[in-house]
């Protein structure tokens, strides 16, 4: 494998699932990143890890919670989620948090909440 | 508040030139990126500049004006497969990514 996966690629979850999303990155990248991506709108961030610390929560609600074991694994795990959630979910890495690096995306994960 | 402004959808022809403008307020700036996104696919990165000028890189260049608080992205021989949603994004004083919305761009042959 190379570059940054996702798994799922598809979840439909009902209201009262708990589920967990999975990103892995092969590039020996120090930070990753959780976005949340609604159509016709930006990008919006939700978590940050720089070296496998939480560096950012962009106000976002405890029915998502992150998870970094180590450097090359971020989890998102979801509960009790709103129909509002339905988004494409993507995760990325970088070299470190800021500066100049570019960012690189996995395929996302699509989420149907129902 | 910080804001990023792009076009929502261009239409264009095979073989010819777009650009997609960008125009930002932000506070801080530490540079700017360009990502092009097909549809069901990741972003990719195409560009970043921090200076002001042009940087050519094959078909695409990317222009920046911080004074103005804007950028460009210009496609040059347009190709089907050029059709894809085009990002810009802001590195704020907090070295933390703004992005806009995204520009749809339709290729017609």
């Amino acid at each position: 494998e190379t570059g940054v996966t996702q798994t799922p690629r598809h979840l439909v979850m009902g209201m009262t699932n708990k589920k967990s999303l999975k990103c892995e990155q092969h590039l020996g990248h120090n930070a990753m990143y959780w976005y949340k991506q609604s159509a016709k709108k930006p990008l919006e961030l939700m978590f940050v890890y720089n070296f496998k610390e939480q560096t950012e929560n962009n106000s976002v609600p405890s029915r998502f919670s992150p998870e970094c074991p180590n450097s090359s694994h971020l989890f998102l795990h979801l509960h009790t989620l709103q129909p509002e959630d339905s988004a494409l979910y993507l995760c990325a890495s970088s070299q470190a948090r800021g500066a100049h690096y570019e960012q690189y995306f996995g395929p996302g994960t699509r989420l149907t909440v129902t | 508040g910080q804001n990023i402004d792009q076009p929502t959808e261009m239409t264009a022809t095979e073989g010819a030139i777009v650009q997609i403008n960008c125009t930002y307020q932000t506070s801080g700036f530490n540079g700017l990126f360009w990502y092009q996104q097909h549809a069901g696919e990741a972003p990719t990165f195409l560009s970043y500049n921090v200076l002001d000028g042009l940087e050519e890189k094959g078909r695409f260049s990317s222009f920046l004006s911080r004074s103005k608080g804007y950028s460009y992205l210009l496609l040059k021989e347009l190709q089907m497969k050029d059709s894809a949603s085009y990002l810009c994004a802001v590195l704020d004083s907090n070295y933390q990514l703004i992005w806009g919305a995204g520009t749809k761009l339709i290729i017609k042959p």
